[in-house]
C-alpha cells in the first residue's frame, strides 16, 4: 500500500517562478490536506479538501491554489514563487478530521 | 494563539532513560494524536487517543481529558526514538503543535 504520495521530494525555485505539487492517496479519504512546516511553528493548514470537488481556505492559504481532480489527487499550486513560500509542504488525508491523519513523505522548496 | 502547547521544546537523553513529553490543549476535542517525525523524514501517526491509555511497544500515550493534557512516555529510550515527536489535537479541525526534539545519546 502507497499510502499518500506526494512528488517531488526537492525543488528550487527562482522568485516568479510556478509549480504544482502533486498528491495521491489509495485509502479512499473524503479528506485532503495541504500544510507547511516551518522551523518553530506547527504544521499550518494551507487549503483542505473535505470531499471530492470541494476545497476550502486554511490559514495561510495566500499565494496557493489547489484543484481536487477526483476523489484520490489533490494539488497545490504556486503561480508566482515568492522566498516567503520556501518551507517544507505535507499532504496528508483522513477519512474526516475525527480520524488518523496520515502523511505524504514531504516535498523541501526553496525559492531564490 | 497556540491552541497546542508542547514541552520540553528539546530534549536529550541517555539511552535507556525514561521520557515524558508533556502536551496540553485549550480547544475542546473529540481525539488527541501523537506523530512521529524523523530527521529529513516524514510523519507518521502513533497513537490516536480520546481517553485513558494507549500503549504500542516501549511507547505508552495517556490522556486526561478534564484536564486538558496528554503525556507521551518512552521507555528504555533508544537512539532510533530520536525524532520530533507532534502533539496535534481534533476538533473541528486540527491542530498542532510546534513539536518536542528528542535526541538519545548512545
Amino acid at each position: 500500500n502507497a499510502g499518500v504520495t506526494q512528488t517531488p521530494k526537492f525543488q528550487v525555485l527562482k522568485t516568479g517562478q510556478s509549480m504544482t505539487l502533486q498528491c495521491a492517496q489509495d485509502m479512499n479519504h473524503n479528506s485532503m490536506y495541504w500544510y507547511r512546516q516551518d522551523p518553530g511553528m506547527g504544521l499550518r493548514l494551507i487549503y483542505y479538501s473535505a470531499s471530492e470537488g470541494t476545497t476550502d481556505k486554511g490559514e495561510v492559504p495566500n499565494g496557493y491554489n489547489v484543484s481536487r481532480l477526483n476523489k484520490r489527487e489533490f494539488s497545490l499550486r504556486l503561480e508566482s514563487a515568492a522566498p516567503s513560500q520556501t518551507s517544507v509542504y505535507f499532504c496528508a488525508s483522513s477519512e474526516g478530521v475525527q480520524r488518523e491523519l496520515f502523511f505524504g513523505s514531504g516535498t523541501q522548496l526553496s525559492v531564490l | 494563539k497556540n491552541e497546542v502547547e508542547q514541552s520540553p521544546q528539546n530534549l536529550t537523553a541517555q539511552e535507556g532513560e525514561f521520557i515524558t513529553i508533556n502536551c496540553s490543549y485549550s480547544v475542546g476535542i473529540s481525539a488527541l494524536h501523537w506523530l512521529q517525525q524523523h530527521p529529513g523524514g516524514g510523519i507518521v501517526s502513533l497513537f490516536m487517543l480520546s481517553s485513558g491509555k494507549k500503549k504500542h511497544g516501549r511507547l505508552i500515550a495517556t490522556i486526561n481529558i478534564q484536564e486538558k493534557h496528554s503525556s507521551l512516555h518512552i521507555t528504555a529510550s533508544h537512539p532510533r526514538d530520536s525524532a520530533v515527536y507532534i502533539c496535534a489535537v481534533t476538533g473541528n479541525q486540527f491542530y498542532f503543535g510546534t513539536g518536542t526534539s528528542l535526541t538519545v545519546i548512545p
